[in-house]
């Protein structure tokens, strides 16, 4: 167990639809990054954010936004939905955002499902 | 840009057999390089890193080696068990101010037989 925590953990819904994914980080971690991982795209990075700031953003598509809560917990808000938006969705948390030797926590994902 | 390119799985294995998964990289800067484990199900766990060129990172019998002459991160266990069963992803860090992000290869699925 990571420490990170995320649900739901399995999402289904259709076309158009608008869900939100919700993230706790590790107790402590101030930063914390979205990933999407897909069959055709693998595992991209999409956004990260930093005490309540972004701070890198990467493949995040317009449709798609992120924010961090002063609890430090985040959501992936993901809106007009398509089927090629079917993947699984991770979030991973850090200490703080830099420092070569910081690691990134993994929760265990959303698989989400757009029919 | 950063990327990373792992051997094509899926690779199949007896158990006790030597384990190899290639992983090269191309980084601007100075990258730290990480081997991940995705078993059936679960989330992504850190299996070993590297920080800086001819660092050896090992955790649960398996090692990897940072090569800077030849941008490479291969991933080696002596005797694989059933257990190793997973998904194995390389990835880098790039050592640029503000790079946080991973960069992963495809991934390698191993699967280990009795």
């Amino acid at each position: 167990d990571s420490g990170v925590t995320q649900t739901p953990k399995h999402l289904i819904t259709a076309t158009g639809q608008r869900v939100t994914l919700r993230c706790s980080p590790r107790s402590g971690d101030l930063s914390v990054y979205w990933y999407q991982q897909s069959l055709d795209q693998g595992l991209q990075f999409l956004i990260q954010y930093y005490n309540g700031e972004e701070r890198a953003k990467g493949n995040i598509l317009e449709r798609f936004s992120a924010q961090q809560f002063p609890d430090l917990h985040s959501e992936l808000n993901l809106s007009s939905l398509e089927l090629g938006d079917s993947a699984l969705y991770f979030c991973a948390s850090s200490p703080r955002p830099t420092g070569p030797t910081d690691t990134q926590y993994f929760g265990p994902g959303t698989r989400l499902t757009v029919l | 840009g950063d990327s990373v390119t792992q051997m094509e799985g899926p690779v199949t294995l007896s158990e006790e057999a030597f384990l190899t998964i290639n992983c090269t990289y191309t980084a601007t800067g100075y990258p730290s390089l990480f081997w991940y484990v995705q078993y059936p199900g679960e989330g992504l766990q850190l299996l070993l890193k590297a920080t800086k060129a001819d660092d050896k990172g090992s955790n649960k019998g398996f090692e990897a080696t940072y090569r800077k002459e030849t941008t490479s991160f291969h991933l080696e266990k002596g005797s694989v068990q059933v257990s190793d069963s997973a998904v194995y992803f390389c990835a880098l860090r790039d050592s640029i101010q503000g790079a946080q992000k991973l960069v992963f290869g495809q991934g390698t699925r191993l699967t280990i037989n009795p």
